[in-house]
């Protein structure tokens, strides 16, 4: 069965702080790692990677994917109170319908 | 932000009455999904269409029901509401090819009393 878990699944920090939220996937045959962003509302796409060790970046946040390793990171640098959210972590395998499995989501709340 | 609609947006419903959700994209992609989110599980799929007329289930289809008539519409149907379907259902739509992500609706809050 795909697996995707997050950790932590709960992150509160100062503003300014830089964060970095995992994600391990089992996957029988992997196609790509996706991210996204909850806030209270619906999820917006953040990231798409499918090559190992090529970092993704967009402004304060970059993440990068290891595919020997089975997992990636998403890094928020100097972190401010609009990035919290839920951030959720999914996994697209081979198979058609690029269905996706999702992780349980890390909960950043950012203080000022 | 992609075309998809969602309606209801709120619903409180009875326990064993037929409930049916709709989402309705203007993006005029292929894949439609359903999925149910709820506290400590993430996004789970329900059901999912790769064409007009051409669904399949999920990781978690028991109690649900889907048709797809047209490329813009994805009906959700609970045949009969149980409290465990209290949820807040997503619906998202992809491009066909390709690895592609997927883009989500707002969301339908169903409450089953």
């Amino acid at each position: 069965e795909d697996k995707v878990v997050q950790s932590p699944l709960s992150l509160v920090v100062h503003e300014g702080d830089t964060v970095t939220l995992n994600c391990s996937y089992e996957v029988t045959n992997f196609r790509s790692l996706l991210w996204y962003k909850q806030e209270k509302k619906a999820p917006t796409f953040l990231f798409m990677l499918t090559s190992s060790g090529i970092e993704k970046k967009s402004g304060r946040l970059s993440s990068i994917l290891d595919k020997k390793e089975l997992f990636s990171i998403l890094n928020i640098t100097a972190t401010q109170t609009g990035d919290s959210a839920v951030y959720l972590c999914a996994v697209e395998p081979v198979g058609g319908a690029q269905k996706l499995v999702f992780g349980q989501g890390t909960r950043l709340t950012i203080n000022p | 932000d992609a075309g998809i609609t969602q309606s209801p947006r709120h619903k409180v419903t009875e326990t064993g009455t037929p409930v049916t959700l709709r989402c309705h994209q203007t993006e005029n992609h292929r894949y439609m999904y359903w999925y149910r989110q709820d506290p400590g599980h993430g996004l789970r799929l329900i059901h999912y269409s790769y064409g007009v007329k051409d669904t399949d289930k999920g990781e978690v289809s028991d109690g649900y029901s889907v048709s797809r008539s047209k490329t813009e519409d994805f009906l959700l149907t609970l045949e009969s509401a149980t409290s465990s379907q209290t949820s807040v259902y997503f619906c998202a739509i992809s491009e066909s090819g390709g690895s592609n992500e997927q883009y989500f609706g707002p969301g339908t809050r169903l409450t089953v009393t």
